[in-house]
């Protein structure tokens, strides 16, 4: 699976967007990058995922960069609720299998 | 619509015996992938069920762990003779398929402590 990089931690005031990026400069022309988070003592939670195009639902917006060699992942007003781990993970086709490889992702604390 | 059900929520064994966990996927969603987390550590995939078939079992060690998906009721993941280094949360998830942008839903997971 190609691989992806996220800075370990990140922090944020409430109220404030966040921008958490990721990069993942051997994606290939198949891989979805997906955006999972885990909130303390849960199982991981589905945030958002794309292909090319940046993507927005009720939890957070995805920005692929034009080559998409990296994307980042917006929170556009940051809540104590957000506090969690992300993960950022390219999907591809493997053959029989497409199951999530989960990296170590980045510590997002939120702070009043 | 009820999300992925896991039980038991927490399970206590001695070294030795077995351990089997309980895993309902969401309605209409026929394939399941458990994956395991150590304490301060990262999600580790197992294995890829769909309906009485393993699809991908690279990451289950080779030895007292199998799983299986029957055609009726829930996914099950065995352990025997559980030993220490066990002690984990074990994580199911479901989708309704494979397609790359299907996202995985997962349940709150079992955690297992050895004792």
């Amino acid at each position: 699976d190609a691989k992806t990089t996220q800075p370990n931690s990140m922090e944020s005031n409430e109220e404030e967007p966040v921008h958490l990026p990721c990069n993942h400069s051997t994606i290939s022309g198949t891989d979805y990058i997906h955006w999972y988070r885990q909130l303390p003592s849960q199982g991981p939670e589905y945030v958002i995922h794309g292909l090319t195009s940046n993507v927005n639902n009720r939890m957070a917006s995805l920005a692929i960069a034009e080559d998409r060699k990296s994307s980042t992942l917006i929170l556009h007003r940051a809540t104590l609720r957000d506090a969690a781990v992300y993960y950022c993970i390219l999907r591809g086709d493997t053959g029989t299998a497409s199951k999530l490889t989960f990296g170590t992702g980045t510590r997002l604390q939120v702070t009043l | 619509n009820a999300g992925v059900m896991q039980n038991p929520r927490h399970l206590v064994r001695r070294r030795g015996q077995e351990a089997r966990l309980r895993c309902s996927p969401m309605k209409g969603h026929s394939h399941v992938y458990w994956y395991r987390q150590l304490p301060e550590e990262g999600l580790k995939f197992m294995v890829y069920l769909q309906k009485e078939n393993i699809i991908d079992e690279s990451g289950m060690p080779k030895e007292r762990f199998s799983a299986e998906f029957p055609k009726e009721g829930p996914s099950i993941l065995r352990i025997q003779q559980v030993v220490r280094g066990d002690s984990a949360a074990y994580f199911c998830a479901s989708s309704p398929g494979q397609g790359l942008g299907s996202p995985l839903h997962f349940g709150n997971g079992t955690r297992l402590t050895v004792t």
